[in-house]
C-alpha cells in the first residue's frame, strides 16, 4: 500500500490565486483531515471528513473548502490565497472501526509546502 | 479553548541515555492519548498511544506514562540513539469525536554522540 499521497510536495502562490491540494488513501479508511502546521507549531486542524459525501469544519478553516466524492480522495481547496495560509499541510487517515487498541491513530501524508507572497 | 501542551520546547540529551519528554493536557473529557515522532521534512508518525484507563503502557524502548490527577501525559525512550532526533507531539482524542486529534506544540529532542 502507498498511504496516504499528497501531491504538489511544494508551491509557491501569489496572493489572489487559488489551488487545489491533492490527498489520496488507500487503506480504505473512512475517515480523512486536513492539518496545516505553521513553523516550530503543532498540527491545527482544518477540515475533516468522516466518509464520503460528508465533511466538518475543524478548528481553522477560514480560506478553505473541501469535497469527498470518493473514499479515497479528499482534496483541500484554497481560494484567494493570502500570506496566512503559508505553512505545511498535512493530510491524515484512520480507521472507523471500534474494534483493536489503536482506533485513533491517524496515518500521514508527507505534506505540501506551500508559501505564498 | 481546551488543548493539549508541552512544557519544554527543545531536549537535549546524549546518545545512550534516556529521554523524557513531558506533555499537560487540559479535557478531562479526552480518553486518549497519542504521541507522534515527526522527522525533518515528513508526516507525523505514530509511536505508541494509551487509553485514559491505564497509567502505564510500554512499547520498544518506549513508554508512556499518564497521570490523570495531574492531567500530565510523558514519553520515555530508552537508550536515546541518534535516529530519535526528531520533533515529539502529544495528541489527545475522544471516544465518539471521529478520531479528531488535538496536538500540542512539540518538543524537539537532539541526540549527541
Amino acid at each position: 500500500n502507498a498511504g496516504v499521497t499528497q501531491t504538489p510536495k511544494f508551491r509557491i502562490l501569489k496572493i489572489g490565486q487559488s489551488m487545489t491540494l491533492q490527498c489520496t488513501q488507500d487503506m480504505n479508511h473512512n475517515y480523512m483531515y486536513w492539518y496545516r502546521q505553521d513553523p516550530g507549531m503543532g498540527l491545527k486542524l482544518i477540515y475533516y471528513s468522516v466518509g464520503a459525501g460528508i465533511t466538518d469544519k475543524g478548528e481553522v478553516p477560514n480560506g478553505y473548502n473541501v469535497s469527498r466524492s470518493t473514499t479515497e480522495d479528499f482534496p483541500l481547496r484554497l481560494e484567494l490565497a493570502a500570506p496566512s495560509q503559508t505553512s505545511v499541510y498535512f493530510c491524515a487517515s484512520s480507521y472507523s472501526g471500534s474494534s483493536g487498541t489503536r482506533t485513533h491513530e491517524q496515518f500521514f501524508g508527507p505534506g505540501t509546502r506551500l508559501t505564498v507572497l | 479553548g481546551e488543548s493539549v501542551g508541552l512544557h519544554l520546547p527543545t531536549l537535549s540529551v546524549q546518545e545512550g541515555d534516556n529521554s523524557i519528554i513531558n506533555c499537560a493536557y487540559s479535557n478531562s473529557a479526552s480518553d486518549y492519548f497519542i504521541w507522534y515522532k515527526q522527522e525533518s521534512g515528513k508526516g507525523p508518525q505514530f509511536i505508541i498511544d494509551i487509553r485514559s484507563n491505564m497509567d502505564k503502557r510500554q512499547g520498544q524502548r518506549v513508554t508512556v506514562l499518564l497521570n490523570k490527577t495531574v492531567k500530565h501525559l510523558s514519553l520515555q525512550i530508552a537508550a536515546t540513539q541518534p535516529g530519535d532526533s526528531a520533533v515529539y507531539f502529544c495528541a489527545e482524542s475522544r471516544t465518539g469525536g471521529y478520531n479528531k486529534l488535538i496536538f500540542g506544540a512539540g518538543t524537539r529532542l537532539a541526540v549527541h554522540p
